[in-house]
């Protein structure tokens, strides 16, 4: 099965600064790859996905990644940091095979941004 | 377009009590997806319908969780009995599957509290 790791839980920036959230992943075939976000008591919502097309993905709210199979990472970055960016961070693959459709998330990374 | 719909949007009962959410797709959606995230933690599927056809229901507690997607249309998921450790909230995806990088949108989600 496929899975996928989210270094640090809670990640800290001011206001204008650089966003940096951080997957890696484990596939033995070309993933598909996303970023969702959470805000509280809301649903996810997509972010960027990455279907083996353009390594660098754009995504919306200003927020791109990119894709490097040689270190199976799905770094997720923002140039400049605003405080309505402040939330809950998911990185998933989707799944292959008989579990095709299925997406594994990583345990999530909360951003804070303070003034 | 109206997003995916759940309800209800919070439910607190009695451990050893029925529970029910219901979830209303996206129209033309043909695929559905019920998932639980505990706190702290990403989303984990619970089982996924194509059409009326549950497709996968590998990680459905099916001792005391079912479901159904009657006319591949609406769903209901359902616990009995629940619970301590069902706390959670219970998230609702559907897409539109074809060529596989298909994005998955979500509900707002039921907060189950179970005491």
């Amino acid at each position: 099965a496929q899975s996928v790791t989210q270094l640090g839980s809670h990640v800290s920036v001011s206001e204008g600064a650089l966003v940096l959230l951080r997957c890696n992943y484990s596939s033995s075939v070309p993933p598909y790859l996303f970023w969702y976000v959470q805000y509280p008591n809301q649903g996810l919502q997509l972010l960027l996905k990455y279907t083996s097309a353009a390594t660098l993905v754009k995504g919306i709210n200003g927020f791109e990644a990119e894709f490097k199979k040689s270190e199976t990472s799905f770094h997720l970055t923002k140039p400049s940091a605003h405080m309505s960016d402040a939330a809950e961070y998911f990185c998933a693959v989707r799944e292959t095979g008989t579990s095709y459709g299925k997406l594994t998330f990583g345990q999530g990374t909360i951003l804070t941004v303070h003034p | 377009e109206a997003g995916v719909v759940q309800s209800p949007r919070y439910k607190i009962i009695e451990k050893k009590q029925p529970v029910a959410f219901w979830c209303n797709p996206i129209s033309g959606h043909n695929t559905l997806y019920w998932y639980r995230q505990n706190l702290g933690q990403g989303p984990e599927l619970l089982i996924r319908y194509e059409n009326e056809e549950a497709v996968d229901d590998s990680q459905l507690p099916k001792d005391r969780f079912s479901a159904e997607r009657l006319k591949g249309v609406d769903s209901t998921l359902k616990i009995q009995p629940a619970e301590l450790g069902d706390s959670a909230v219970y998230l609702c995806a559907s897409s539109l599957e074809e060529a596989g990088s298909s994005e998955q949108y979500f509900g707002p989600g039921t907060r189950l509290t179970v005491t």
